[in-house]
C-alpha cells in the first residue's frame, strides 16, 4: 500500500500562532483528504485536495502532486483547533491510506 | 443530506461473544467503506462495496469479521467469537461520483 507519513507527531501551540502540518506520501495519487478528529472520534472533512491550493477561513492546504506532499496551514490558532490532524490519500475509489496523524494542542 | 450515521456508538461485549455494527451511508452514495482505528493510530481499511458487491478485503478482515451490503443501501458488520484484540472504533465511510468520503461518528467496540 501507500507509506503515509506526517510531521511533526505532536505539536504544541498557544492561541493565536500559526502552524504547518506536513504529508508525505510514496506514490502517485489522485485523492488526497485532510481530516480533523474531534475527541469523540468523528472525522471532519477539511479538505478534499489533490492538487493545488485551497482555502476555508484560517485553514488553507496546498498539495504538491509532482513531490508527492501536501502541507496543512492553521493560522490564528483557537483552543477549539486542538485535536488529531489526518491526512488520508488513495488512487481513484480505492480505499484510503492514512498517516499516524498529528497531535495539535492549542493553548489560551 | 443528512451525513454517514452508524449504530451503535458504543459497545461492550464479553470475550468470545457475537457483535454486529450497522452504517447508513448517505443517501445515493453507491461505495462504502470499512475502516478500523486502534489507539494512537490512522484508521486502516477493512473493505470496501460498489453498491451491493463487495469488491475489496483487507488482510486484517480475517474469517470472524464477515460485511454484508443488501440492495446497496446500509451495510452490517459482524464480528463472531470477538477477541481483545478486535477493541477499536470501526469507522464507516461512503462516497459517490468523486473521491471524496465522509465518514460516520464511528463504533467504539470493547472486548472484556
Amino acid at each position: 500500500g501507500i507509506q503515509v507519513e506526517q510531521s511533526p507527531p505532536d505539536l504544541i501551540l498557544q492561541e493565536g500562532a500559526n502552524s504547518t502540518l506536513r504529508c508525505n506520501f510514496s506514490d502517485s495519487v489522485n485523492n488526497l483528504q485532510w481530516f480533523h478528529q474531534n475527541p469523540w472520534g468523528q472525522l471532519i472533512n477539511l479538505f478534499y485536495i489533490p492538487s493545488g491550493t485551497k482555502q476555508n477561513g484560517r485553514l488553507s492546504a496546498t498539495t504538491v502532486a509532482t513531490e508527492r506532499y501536501s502541507l496543512l496551514y492553521i493560522s490564528s490558532s483557537q483552543t477549539t483547533d486542538s485535536g488529531v490532524y489526518f491526512c488520508a490519500v488513495s488512487q481513484g475509489a480505492n480505499n484510503l491510506f492514512f498517516g499516524t496523524g498529528t497531535r495539535l494542542t492549542v493553548i489560551p | 443530506d443528512t451525513g454517514v450515521s452508524q449504530d451503535p456508538r458504543h459497545k461492550i461485549t464479553k470475550r468470545g461473544q457475537n457483535v454486529t455494527f450497522r452504517c447508513d451511508p448517505i443517501s445515493e452514495h453507491n461505495r462504502l467503506y470499512w475502516y478500523r482505528q486502534t489507539l494512537g493510530q490512522g484508521p486502516e481499511f477493512l473493505t470496501y462495496f460498489q453498491n451491493e458487491a463487495q469488491l475489496e478485503k483487507s488482510r486484517l478482515l480475517s474469517d470472524r469479521f464477515s460485511a454484508e451490503r443488501p440492495k446497496g443501501s446500509f451495510s452490517t458488520l459482524e464480528i463472531q467469537r470477538t477477541e481483545q484484540g478486535d477493541s477499536a472504533m470501526y469507522l464507516c465511510a461512503s462516497t459517490k461520483g468523486s473521491y471524496e468520503q465522509y465518514f460516520g461518528p464511528g463504533t467504539r467496540l470493547t472486548v472484556t
